[in-house]
């Protein structure tokens, strides 16, 4: 069965500092792997997924198949970013039928203080 | 565009009540998804629909919960009778296609947060 872990239910950082939000995956097949983010009052949205290879808001993920993880990197935090933050996993099949339900980690309170 | 929007945005029932849920995709959208979450624990998969069609239900906890998706467009889910443990938030997200060989981005509405007493 597929599972998502997100090891840490809170992180704190100050401003201007580095963060990482860990995820680690369980799956047999071929992910896709997202993460999602809920910022306070507003509803869950997309920040990056790892096809994209992208940075959003200056975050970036990596998807490393032989450590299993997709840890959400960012070089210098800001006070915008406090928010849940959600590692997501769908199943995806290359060239055949795609499934679009998602399996979550528990999410992780970002608090980026001044 | 309108995004997904879903009904009521809080709804307090007592044990053995009934409750329907309401969720409005986004226009065009064929794939609805039901998730949920419980306090405490993470977001969960409910069911998914294409078009009007069942999916997948396979997160669907038991009987009591009946989830319909008239002509394609909205979806309802309904939760008879409730029990004290359906407590959570409801989320319901929609996405454009089905599609192969990948999964098209979900977008997700606010929310119903169920309390039953």
């Amino acid at each position: 069965a597929q599972r998502v872990t997100q090891p840490e239910k809170l992180l704190s950082v100050f401003k201007g500092a580095p963060v990482e939000l860990k995820c680690n995956y369980s799956y047999s097949g071929s992910p896709e792997l997202f993460w999602y983010v809920q910022y306070s009052r507003q509803r869950l949205q997309l920040l990056l997924r790892h096809i994209s290879r992208e940075s959003i808001k200056g975050f970036t993920a990596d998807l490393n198949k032989g450590e299993t993880s997709f840890h959400l990197k960012k070089p210098f935090a800001q006070e915008e970013d406090s928010a849940m933050y959600y590692c997501a996993l769908s199943h995806s099949y290359a060239g055949g039928t795609s499934y679009g339900k998602l399996t979550f980690g528990q999410g992780t309170i970002l608090t980026v203080h001044p | 565009e309108a995004g997904v929007t879903q009904f009521p945005s809080h709804s307090v029932i007592e044990k053995g009540q009934t409750v329907t849920l309401r969720c409005d995709p986004i226009s065009g959208h064929d794939n609805l998804y039901w998730y949920r979450r419980v306090m405490g624990k993470e977001i969960k998969f409910l069911l998914h629909f294409v078009k009007e069609s069942k999916q997948d239900e396979s997160g669907m906890p038991n009987n009591r919960f009946l989830a319909e998706r008239t002509g394609g467009t909205y979806s309802t889910l309904k939760v008879q009778p409730a029990e004290l443990e359906d407590s959570g938030v409801y989320f319901c997200a929609s996405s454009p296609q089905w599609s192969t060989g990948g999964t098209d981005t979900q977008y997700f509405g606010p929310g119903t947060r169920l309390t039953v007493l």
